[in-house]
């Protein structure tokens, strides 16, 4: 048990689907975080959300759209995506009273978009 | 900015071998430094940290220590096991408060194999 609950495990969608990725955390964290990971390339952050605002968009495609409605849950909306958007996409959560707190990740949905 | 580099993998040992995995960085303040570990189809879990110079994180067997003079938080295993593969990433965070979350910098993560 992570802490951190991520649906999917799996996604296979087409270019034209539009689907959503779900993340639910009850370590009562205020921070959220979605990364993006890539075979052969670093973790990318995408987006952050700090009390249910988003502080962070790291020029991410407009076809990728967050939405975190309570501190507990964070969604992350995907339509049109390219080939190359297939990845392992992982979601965490954190403090936000404190700096150097670890992060705490879920177990990623694996997205193949076809 | 921050960074943080690693050696590159994978790494290959036989089982009872010693592990060390080099990770050294460069911050502006006094950062934390991590070492999360990520098992195939995880997500990346916490293995130990450190939030000030000199200090020593351990856990399962895995240690590192802070090292400001050299910049460095190397990660080392005395004895590794089959249970042990899985990928390593060493990362950062500032310890002064950044607005509300974790300004993480990651290394690009090491691939450890281990053979029976």
């Amino acid at each position: 048990e992570t802490g951190v609950t991520q649906t999917p495990r799996h996604l296979v969608m087409g270019m034209t689907n539009k689907k959503s990725l779900k993340c639910e955390q009850h370590l009562g964290h205020n921070a959220m975080y979605w990364y993006k990971q890539s075979a052969k390339k670093p973790l990318e952050l995408m987006f952050v959300y700090n009390f249910k605002e988003q502080t962070e968009n790291n020029s991410v495609p407009s076809r990728f759209s967050p939405e975190c409605p309570n501190s507990s849950h964070l969604f992350l909306h995907l339509h049109t995506l390219q080939p190359e958007d297939s990845a392992l996409y992982l979601c965490a959560s954190s403090p936000t009273d404190r700096g150097g707190s670890p992060l705490h990740f879920g177990n990623g949905t694996r997205l193949t978009v076809t | 900015g921050d960074s943080v580099t690693q050696m590159e993998g994978p790494v290959t040992l036989s089982e009872e071998a010693c592990l060390t995995i080099n990770c050294t960085y460069t911050a502006t303040g006094y950062p934390s430094l991590f070492w999360y570990v990520q098992y195939p189809g995880e997500g990346l879990q916490l293995l130990l940290k450190a939030t000030k110079a000199d200090d020593k994180g351990s856990n399962k067997g895995f240690e590192a220590t802070y090292r400001k003079e050299t910049t460095s938080f190397h990660l080392e295993k005395g004895s590794v096991q089959v249970s042990d593969s899985a990928v390593y990433f060493c990362a950062l965070t500032e310890n002064r408060y950044s607005g509300g979350y974790q300004k993480v910098t990651f290394g690009t993560g090491t691939k450890l194999q281990v053979i029976p």
